[in-house]
């Protein structure tokens, strides 16, 4: 038990689909992350959100839209996607104010784009 | 930029000791971490140190620091084939009231029998 949930674990979607990536943390964090995991590649930051409001977007395309109700929960929803787009993504949370606790990780979405 | 880089492969004999090494380039990162991913899992944190140190142990894990050369490195000791996973090193980069982590490609260990 890591203490951050991300469902579904495996998604297989069409690249006309719209389909929505869950997170879900109760340790009390009050900033989370979408990182995108691609095979040889360093892990891409996408998203951060800082006391449930967005404070950086690295630059990533629009069919990708994220979205914090509150500081537990965490979506990435999706539509449109390209093949390019099939990855491992990663939520993490963290203790904004207290850098040195690192981040603590799901699981992760295994996405796959077809 | 920021930009974190790793060798990508390390193999090692069970019982041996290994080493990972890592380079940054941020010199005004605070922390620096090693996280570890064995498959089908996310990251999870093994160690961290803070920029003014140069040494941490913490049980069969040594972290050292050159800020200097901006070089980090994780000695695992007595290594096991259950410590066969990719290790990432990454730096910390604050922001207003937040911090994002670079990490960097990781590097494959494989413990061999």
């Amino acid at each position: 038990e890591t203490g951050v949930t991300q469902t579904p674990r495996h998604l297989v979607m069409g690249m006309t689909n719209k389909k929505s990536l869950k997170c879900e943390q109760h340790l009390g964090h009050n900033a989370m992350y979408w990182y995108k995991q691609s095979a040889k590649k360093p892990l891409e930051l996408m998203f951060v959100y800082s006391l449930e409001e967005r404070v950086e977007n690295n630059s990533v395309p629009s069919r990708f839209s994220p979205e914090c109700p509150n500081s537990s929960h965490l979506f990435l929803h999706l539509h449109t996607l390209q093949p390019e787009d099939s990855a491992l993504y990663l939520c993490a949370s963290s203790q904004a104010s207290v850098v040195n606790y690192g981040y603590t990780f799901g699981s992760g979405t295994r996405l796959t784009v077809v | 930029g920021e930009d974190v880089e790793q060798s990508l492969f390390l193999s090692v004999r069970e019982g041996d000791s290994s080493v990972i090494n890592c380079t940054y380039t941020d010199s005004s990162s605070t922390y620096l971490y090693w996280y570890k991913q064995e498959p089908g899992a996310g990251l999870q944190l093994l160690t961290y140190i803070f920029s003014n140190m140069d040494m941490k142990q913490d049980q069969r894990l040594t972290v050292l620091l050159n800020k200097k050369d901006k070089h980090l490195s994780l000695r695992i000791a007595d290594t096991q084939t259950g410590d066969s996973a990719i290790y990432f090193c990454a730096e910390s980069i604050s922001g207003s009231g937040y911090s994002t982590l670079t990490f960097g490609k990781g590097t494959m260990l494989l413990v061999s029998p």
